[in-house]
């Protein structure tokens, strides 16, 4: 079906708040990551979830990240007390199953100010 | 070192040209090997995958590992202005599942 969907695309926060971030996998994808990709370069790695199952949060940069993937599709990022530094694209990618290609949502694209 | 290294550019070629972009990787044990195009303002999109030494063709594109040398590869034939982009070279280690990408190559092609 469709692809990897995202939301909001767009998101300005003010320093301090908490922002939630949507992914909605491609339907029967196991594996969804998300990743960050700052300005100029290549997406980093944050989270992965096999199912519902958080199996890797080892590119979490801070205790303020957390993601949730409760029924295994949806999942969110949260971010708390935002930080100017936070300011990226988000992105959200899944696949089959872990070492299968990975396919890429739109991206939430966050300024903190 | 990088993990993955690539070249920043920008690579300009003019139109119908071959455009060659390079990658080198640090984790001798990588397996799966990727290339994504990234225009501005959008999210990468996957061009090729490679897993074994040698070439891989898909119309205009071809990839090429070289696994001794720790390098991969990707010529874009008959280069056209819609292929100016960043194009993101990617890895997956060998006991791993999480994409380690290059910085991204810019490539300009001339009309």
């Amino acid at each position: 079906g469709a692809g990897v969907s995202q939301s909001p695309r767009y998101k300005v926060a003010k320093r301090g708040q908490d922002v939630a971030l949507r992914c909605d996998p491609i339907s029967g994808h196991v594996s969804l990551f998300w990743y960050q990709q700052a300005l100029g370069q290549g997406p980093e790695f944050l989270t992965y979830f096999q199912n519902e199952a958080q199996l890797d949060k080892s590119g979490l940069p801070s205790d303020r990240f957390f993601a949730e993937r409760p029924e295994g599709s949806v999942s969110t990022l949260k971010i708390q007390r935002t930080q100017q530094e936070d300011s990226a694209v988000y992105l959200c990618a899944s696949s089959l199953d872990r070492k299968e290609t990975q396919y890429f949502g739109p991206g939430t694209r966050l300024l903190v100010l | 070192q990088k993990e993955v290294e690539q070249n920043s550019g920008p690579l300009s070629v003019p139109e119908g040209a071959i455009a060659s972009l390079n990658c080198t990787y640090s984790d001798r044990g990588s397996q799966s090997f990727f290339w994504y195009r990234q225009y501005s303002g959008k999210s990468p999109e996957l061009i090729m995958f490679i897993y074994s030494n040698g070439d891989k063709e898909d119309g205009r594109f071809t990839a090429q590992l070289n696994k001794a040398s720790q390098y991969v590869s990707l010529l874009i034939r008959d280069s056209q202005p819609s292929d100016s982009a960043t194009y993101l070279c990617a890895v997956i280690g060998g006991s791993s599942y999480k994409l380690i990408f290059g910085s991204g190559t810019r490539l300009l092609v001339r009309p």
